[in-house]
């Protein structure tokens, strides 16, 4: 059973740069799985940021796509995500996830506990 | 503004049976792509519910199903319970932003 563990700073200050890893454990990175971030702003609905898949493969929400970057440390078997620029409107609760399957296809079967992350001076 | 629509709140008595509905469009759900809900508890992270449009992953009660129309898809919950009372995303693969996953903008169920 996979599991899934957000880290990173919960705070960090507007113009600056949010970074978080996603440790897995329970199975590789390796496997045939797409290593996912989604975020939930406070009182909202949640919304997809990108994927990473062990090769290096990447997609993006093209709503964040010039301020997001996902990356993968097959070493340390954990995925990690840069936010740049970040503003208070960044501020939510990140969620790392993973599923496999056709892109068409693919549903979110393993999830994170989630990190709140507040942008604030 | 999500991508998929679904009613902000639904909510029925223990024992009854509701649906939630999800509305997209000819690049997302009318394009055939697969439909997922998804249960979130309060305080908790979300855990998958359905995949596929009717698939429940194992331990899911049969009491939760799914179904797909159109451009249109469904989360049926029978034999209503006080542990069911949570919000419920919709979830699918939209053609048209870059092969984006896109999420519905979330339903509370209250159990009255």
């Amino acid at each position: 059973q996979v599991q899934l563990q957000e880290s990173g700073p919960g705070l960090v200050k507007p113009s600056g740069t949010l970074s978080l890893t996603c440790a897995v454990s329970g199975g590789s990175i390796r496997n045939n799985n797409w290593w996912t971030w989604v975020r939930q702003p406070p009182g909202k609905g949640l919304e997809w940021i990108g994927e990473i898949y062990h090769s290096g493969s990447t997609k993006y929400n093209p709503s964040l796509e010039s301020r997001v970057t996902i990356s993968v440390d097959k070493s340390k078997n954990q995925f990690s995500l840069k936010v740049n620029s970040v503003t208070a409107a960044d501020t939510a609760v990140y969620y790392c996830a993973s599923g496999s399957g056709s892109p068409s296809a693919r549903a979110f079967d393993y999830w994170g506990q989630g990190t709140l992350v507040t942008v604030s001076s | 503004q999500s991508v998929l629509t679904q009613p902000p709140s639904v909510s029925g008595a223990p024992g009854q049976r509701v649906t939630i509905s999800c509305t997209g469009s000819g690049s997302n759900i009318g394009a055939n792509y697969d439909v997922h809900w998804y249960q979130q508890l309060p305080g908790t992270a979300p855990k998958l519910l359905i995949y596929g449009n009717n698939n429940r992953p194992s331990g899911v009660p049969d009491r939760f199903s799914g179904s797909k129309s159109g451009t249109s898809a469904s989360l049926a919950i029978t034999g209503l319970q006080a542990e069911d009372e949570a919000d419920y995303y919709c979830q699918s693969y939209d053609s048209n932003l870059s092969g984006s996953r896109v999420f519905g903008g979330g339903t509370k169920l209250t159990v009255l």
